[in-house]
C-alpha cells in the first residue's frame, strides 16, 4: 500500500526556517518524481516545488524560488522541503504528492498524496 | 506561467443531475490536464489525467474531455459522495498550475 506521511510543520516567526519531511512507503521511491503542493486556509491548491526521481532535477514556483529547497534521500525513501525566510503568506497545509507514473523528469499529476502538515507563519 | 480559469466557482445541483465543470487555459496544453476532487480537511484525489483518462478506482460516472485550451469534467449522475470541490491542473511543463476550484453544493 502506497503511503506518504508528512511531518515537520508548526508555528514559526516571520523570517524563520522550517524543514518538512515526507516519508514514503509501498512503492519504489526513486522511480517517481515528487512534489510539494500547499493550500492556504480556505484557499485553493498551489504547486510549490517538484523533484525528479533521481533528485537531479528540481523545480520551484516563482513564489518560493530562492527561499525553499527541495531534496530527497532515496536511501531513506524521504522527501524534504527546506523553507527559509518564511513569510505570513507561506501559511498553509503542505502536501507531498507522488507523480502518477514512474520515470518522468518532473512531476505531472499526483496520484497519491499525504495527509498534509500545517505551517503557520506568525509573530 | 499558464493561467487557469475554472467555471463556475460554485455549482448547486441535486442528486442524479448531470454536472459539467469547465477549465480554460491561457495557452494550449495539448491534453496535459488533470482533474481532482477534494473534500474538507482531506487531500486531493486524482480523478482524471491526460484530459480524459480515468484514474484507477474512480467511478465511471466521471469523465473528462477537451484538448488545447478548453476542457470539461462531467459527472453523469451526481451522487451524495460527489459533493466536494473540484480542481483542474495543467502539466504542460514541469511548472504545474491549478484552477481556482469549483465547489459542488447540494441544491
Amino acid at each position: 500500500e502506497v503511503q506518504l506521511l508528512e511531518s515537520g510543520g508548526g508555528l514559526v516567526q516571520p523570517g524563520g526556517s522550517l524543514r518538512l519531511s515526507c516519508a514514503a512507503s509501498g512503492f519504489t521511491f526513486s522511480s517517481y518524481a515528487m512534489s510539494w503542493v500547499r493550500q492556504a486556509p480556505g484557499q485553493g491548491l498551489e504547486w510549490v516545488s517538484g523533484i525528479s526521481g533521481s533528485g537531479g532535477n528540481t523545480y520551484y514556483a516563482d513564489s518560493v524560488k530562492g527561499r525553499f529547497t527541495v531534496s530527497r534521500d532515496n536511501s531513506k525513501n524521504t522527501l524534504h522541503l527546506q523553507m527559509n525566510s518564511l513569510r505570513a503568506d507561506d501559511t498553509a497545509v503542505y502536501y507531498c504528492a507522488r507523480d502518477h507514473a514512474p520515470g518522468h523528469s518532473g512531476w505531472y499529476a499526483g496520484d497519491y498524496w499525504g495527509q498534509g502538515t500545517l505551517v503557520t507563519v506568525s509573530s | 506561467d499558464i493561467q487557469m480559469t475554472q467555471s463556475p466557482s460554485t455549482l448547486s445541483a441535486s442528486v442524479g443531475d448531470r454536472v459539467t465543470i469547465t477549465c480554460r487555459t491561457s495557452q494550449s496544453i495539448s491534453s496535459w490536464l488533470a482533474w481532482y476532487q477534494q473534500k474538507p480537511g482531506k487531500a486531493p484525489k486524482l480523478l482524471i489525467y491526460k484530459a480524459s483518462s480515468l484514474e484507477s478506482g474512480v467511478p465511471s460516472r466521471f469523465s473528462g474531455s477537451g484538448s488545447g485550451t478548453e476542457f470539461t469534467l462531467t459527472i453523469s449522475s451526481l451522487q451524495p459522495d460527489d459533493f466536494a470541490t473540484y480542481y483542474c491542473q495543467q502539466y504542460n511543463s514541469y511548472f504545474p498550475t491549478f484552477g481556482q476550484g469549483t465547489k459542488v453544493e447540494i441544491k
